[in-house]
């Protein structure tokens, strides 16, 4: 099973920063990463898939990069509403699992 | 637009079955180009992916919890299915139904989300 460990574990920032949010696999995937946003008592919303591709309606304040076993989720501006919990998944090898979340708080 | 809809028993006895359903709407539960899963998320924890299942009924599985979890689609009523037997403590989260995509028959990354529905095990 890959391990994805999510760095930091809490990001404390302002309105306007920019936030970078780290996934490490254990193993090589490629670039099959995804990220999601969770707010509380709500349903992860996807972000990013194939480790850079924006889903639909998502702004273009959030990118993401990598390859490999290094991945990084960036906030150009944070918003009001994009203080909340982030996760990365990966589905290069089966079981696909999940990061253990880098919740993104205000300063 | 697609929506998903869980439903099912909140409380679960232990060692009893944990039965969901998930109502497929705004789109069909045929499509060739989706697999629908399970994924569920206790308190304050990462989420944890259960399975997925294609309308044909082809399915895959968490190994952890391939003993105990099944799957099913009935396409006529657009619903499929999750039953995980012999239930815990363990076993008490918010379980979500959802669309993925797949390349080359393997789940990927899940582009919609059911509500989540909040089963607890309890006696």
């Amino acid at each position: 099973e890959i391990v994805l460990t999510q760095s930091p574990g809490t990001l404390s920032s302002s309105p306007g920063e920019r936030a970078t949010l780290s996934c490490r696999a254990s193993q090589r995937i490629n670039n099959y990463i995804a990220w999601y946003q969770q707010k509380p008592g709500r349903a992860p919303r996807l972000l990013i898939y194939d480790a850079s591709s924006r889903a639909s309606v998502i702004p273009d304040r959030f990118s993401g990069s990598g390859s490999g076993t290094d991945f990084t989720l960036t906030i150009s501006r944070l918003e009001p509403e994009d203080f909340a919990v982030y996760y990365c998944q990966q589905y290069g090898s089966s079981p696909l699992t999940f990061g253990g979340g880098t919740k993104v708080d205000i300063k | 637009q697609l929506q998903l809809q869980e439903s099912g028993p909140r409380l679960a006895r232990p060692s009893e079955t944990l039965s969901l359903t998930c109502d497929v709407s705004g789109g069909s539960i045929s499509s060739s180009d989706y697999y629908w899963g399970w994924i569920r998320q206790s308190p304050g924890n990462r989420p944890e992916w259960i399975g997925s299942i294609f309308y044909s009924g082809t399915t895959h599985y968490n190994p952890a919890l391939r003993s105990r979890a099944t799957i099913s689609v009935d396409t006529s009523k657009s619903q499929f299915f999750l039953k995980l037997k012999s239930v815990t403590a363990a076993d008490t989260a918010v379980y979500y139904c959802a669309r993925q995509t797949f390349r080359w028959l393997v789940p990927r990354y899940i582009g919609s989300w059911g509500q989540g529905t909040l089963v607890t095990v309890s006696a």
